[in-house]
């Protein structure tokens, strides 16, 4: 069974900085991963999704994401942060055949002025 | 496409009370998932149904909850007795059929049981 871990559970940057949420997978095979973002009240919006293909992934927002294999990782960036980026964001794994995602247990980002 | 559409938004109950929270998934999707979010558990899986059958509910918590799918445009899961460990947001996504995985969410209902 797959399984996402989100090792931290709240960053703060300051507006106009880089931000890097990390996200570490596990999965036997070629997982699909995603980043969800969820603002205060909102359902979960996706990001950026990775099925096949280049490791670096585009997505909405500004933001981006690279798979590496060797590391079992799928860590979400953005270079300049805005103040309407504060939200929790969610990583996601599935598996190709099976309709379920598995999701960490979330990063709140705050964005201070 | 008007997503996926959750009603109502808030509910306020009393412990004991029936609950039915509704669902009408993204038209074309064929998998449909509702899940559960609180501080203390996150998001958890509850139930999925692929072209309206149940394939997965060991995530359903107990014999209080229940959830059917009547057509392809209509879930329900429904808490009875509810209890005020029942609070939490409850949220309906649904797949199309590509079998990407890609979760479409809806916004939520809060349910609040006093």
């Amino acid at each position: 069974a797959q399984s996402v871990t989100q090792p931290d559970i709240h960053i703060t940057v300051s507006e106009g900085a880089s931000l890097e949420l990390r996200c570490n997978y596990s999965y036997g095979a070629t997982p699909y991963l995603f980043w969800y973002v969820q603002s205060p009240g909102q359902g979960l919006q996706l990001l950026l999704k990775y099925f096949s293909g280049d490791t670096l992934v585009q997505g909405i927002k500004g933001f981006e994401a690279e798979f590496k294999r060797s590391q079992s990782s799928f860590n979400l960036r953005k270079p300049s942060v805005h103040w309407s980026d504060a939200a929790e964001y969610f990583c996601a794994v599935g598996a190709f055949g099976d309709y379920k995602l598995s999701f960490g247990a979330g990063t709140t980002v705050t964005v201070r002025a | 496409d008007a997503g996926v559409i959750q009603s109502p938004r808030h509910e306020v109950t009393e412990m004991g009370q029936e609950v039915t929270l509704r669902c009408k998934p993204i038209s074309g999707h064929n998998s449909l998932f509702w899940y559960r979010q609180t501080m203390m558990r996150g998001l958890e899986l509850l139930i999925y149904f692929n072209n309206n059958v149940p394939i997965d509910d060991s995530g359903m918590p107990e014999d209080r909850f229940s959830a059917k799918m009547p057509n392809a445009s209509f879930s329900t899961l429904k808490i009875q007795p509810s209890e005020p460990r029942d609070s939490a947001v409850y949220f309906c996504a649904s797949t199309p059929t590509s079998g990407n995985n890609e979760q479409f969410f809806g916004p939520g209902t809060r349910l609040t049981v006093l």
